[in-house]
């Protein structure tokens, strides 16, 4: 597909639980985001990746969240022993970065995840 | 103080109207921005970038005052399609350019 892909769409799960929440950047784009949204809240930045420089984690809540990239393109965000405040909408987006700064970012629909 | 400001909302406003959204910023050096727009329960979405000059785009008009480090979006004769929230997008300097969010606003166009 063309744009980027988040996997599942839905996520319902126990409190105590780890998820692991996908995001497939689009084809050749260097940096990924991820940032979760509560309901009628703004966007949380949780981290950012560029390249092959070591990510920007600055926006992780707590050490119970962790992600990683592969390759430079699948990111997979990790949530260990999740609790019911982690429910929110967890979007991924990437751009393909020219060295200018800020170029447009093509965001997923978004994983909603349900702690239970 | 955040890094990217601005108000919340609602505005409401009716079916023609005029309505104009600012966003403050903090990082006098920032060099890049951009204004989305999200409709409830949908991810984000690229509106229109924002130049040193002002730039327009039908109905939307984008400026840019770096003296006082902000950013406005106007929306001339509002449809009530333009209901959704206004994100300000600024790029954070170092670290790699990183684009930062402000908390949106959020504009309803009644009939």
């Amino acid at each position: 597909g063309a744009g980027v892909s988040q996997s599942p769409s839905n996520k319902v799960t126990e409190k105590g639980k780890d998820v692991e929440l996908r995001c497939d950047p689009i084809s050749g784009h260097t940096a990924l985001y991820w940032y979760r949204q509560s309901l009628g809240q703004g966007l949380e930045f949780l981290i950012y990746f560029q390249g092959n420089s070591a990510p920007d984690k600055s926006g992780l809540p707590s050490d119970r969240f962790s992600a990683e990239r592969t390759g430079g393109s699948v990111s997979t965000l990790t949530i260990q022993r999740t609790q019911q405040e982690d429910s929110a909408v967890y979007l991924c987006a990437s751009s393909l970065r020219t060295g200018t700064g800020g170029e447009k970012l093509f965001f997923g629909s978004g994983t909603q995840l349900s702690v239970l | 103080r955040k890094e990217v400001e601005q108000d919340p909302g609602p505005f409401n406003v009716p079916e023609g109207a005029t309505v104009a959204f600012n966003c403050t910023y903090s990082n006098s050096a920032s060099q890049s921005f951009f204004w989305y727009r999200q409709d409830c329960r949908k991810e984000p979405k690229l509106l229109m970038s924002v130049y040193s000059s002002g730039n327009e785009d039908g109905r939307f008009t984008a400026q840019l005052n770096r003296a006082s480090q902000y950013i406005s979006l106007l929306i001339r004769d509002s449809k009530l399609s333009d209901s959704a929230t206004y994100l300000c997008v600024v790029n954070r300097l170092g670290a790699g350019n990183m684009l930062t969010f402000g908390g949106g606003t959020r504009l309803m166009v009644k009939p």
